[in-house]
């Protein structure tokens, strides 16, 4: 399968704990999204990288959330000193951007479900 | 900024029948429009888009969607469901700005009976 790829699919952590979420991208892919979820939601955009370059932040994206796409391949999304209104589920999404074309439908994950006791 | 409106929370339809799930955007400059699945913990599957052109727009799963500018909408539609179309539909949408992020609207549940 050469979809988007995300590492844990389920986490459970007790409050104040940090986790780190892991996205593979389709490989070709030059964009990654990360939002989420919660339920009977539809996806809350949280940021946007361009190759490593992270272009666009949410403000649902506080102090304790920070996202990273070092070499522009894989990210990762890390929740520090976690909080019960945390929980949902933490969606990846990848497109490519190929010139000036920027319409490419993003391709999304299966996603990680957080749950903070 | 941008909007998405999905006035349903469920649709229910028999299967054979044709269905409609409906969605209004709001944007300040061009929209670009998707249409997203989800079935029971799994991720989003892309249906289909408009980005520019016919107003008509077929997609995946005998699947296609009118774009209707003066009314804003951008509802899916099907000629004949399947009970498995049963899922969870999202409309989503962006400006043509340059910024990449997808708003999307709460979800649609289709139920599709046998």
């Amino acid at each position: 399968d050469t979809g988007v790829s995300q590492d844990p699919r389920h986490k459970i952590t007790k409050r104040g704990q940090n986790v780190t979420f892991r996205c593979d991208p389709i490989s070709e892919h030059n964009r990654l999204y990360w939002y989420r979820q919660t339920l009977g939601q539809g996806p809350e955009f949280l940021t946007y990288f361009q190759n490593e370059a992270q272009l666009e932040k949410s403000r649902l994206l506080s102090d304790r959330f920070s996202a990273e796409r070092p070499k522009g391949s894989f990210s990762t999304l890390e929740i520090q000193r976690t909080e019960q209104g945390d929980s949902a589920m933490y969606l990846c999404a990848s497109s490519l951007k190929l010139g000036t074309s920027g319409n490419n439908e993003q391709f999304f994950g299966p996603g990680t479900r957080l749950t903070v006791l | 900024a941008q909007s998405v409106a999905q006035p349903e929370d469920q649709v229910n339809v028999a299967e054979g029948n044709p269905l409609t799930v409906k969605c209004t955007y709001s944007v300040s400059g061009n929209p670009y429009l998707f249409w997203y699945v989800q079935y029971p913990n799994r991720g989003l599957q892309f249906l289909l888009k408009y980005i520019t052109g016919d107003n008509l727009v077929k997609g995946s799963y005998g699947f296609e969607a009118e774009f209707n500018k003066s009314q804003t909408s951008f509802h899916l539609k099907k000629p004949s469901a399947l009970v498995s179309d049963s899922a969870l539909y999202f409309c989503a949408v962006r400006d043509d700005t340059g910024f990449q992020k997808l708003v999307f609207g709460t979800g649609t549940r289709l139920l599709v009976s046998p």
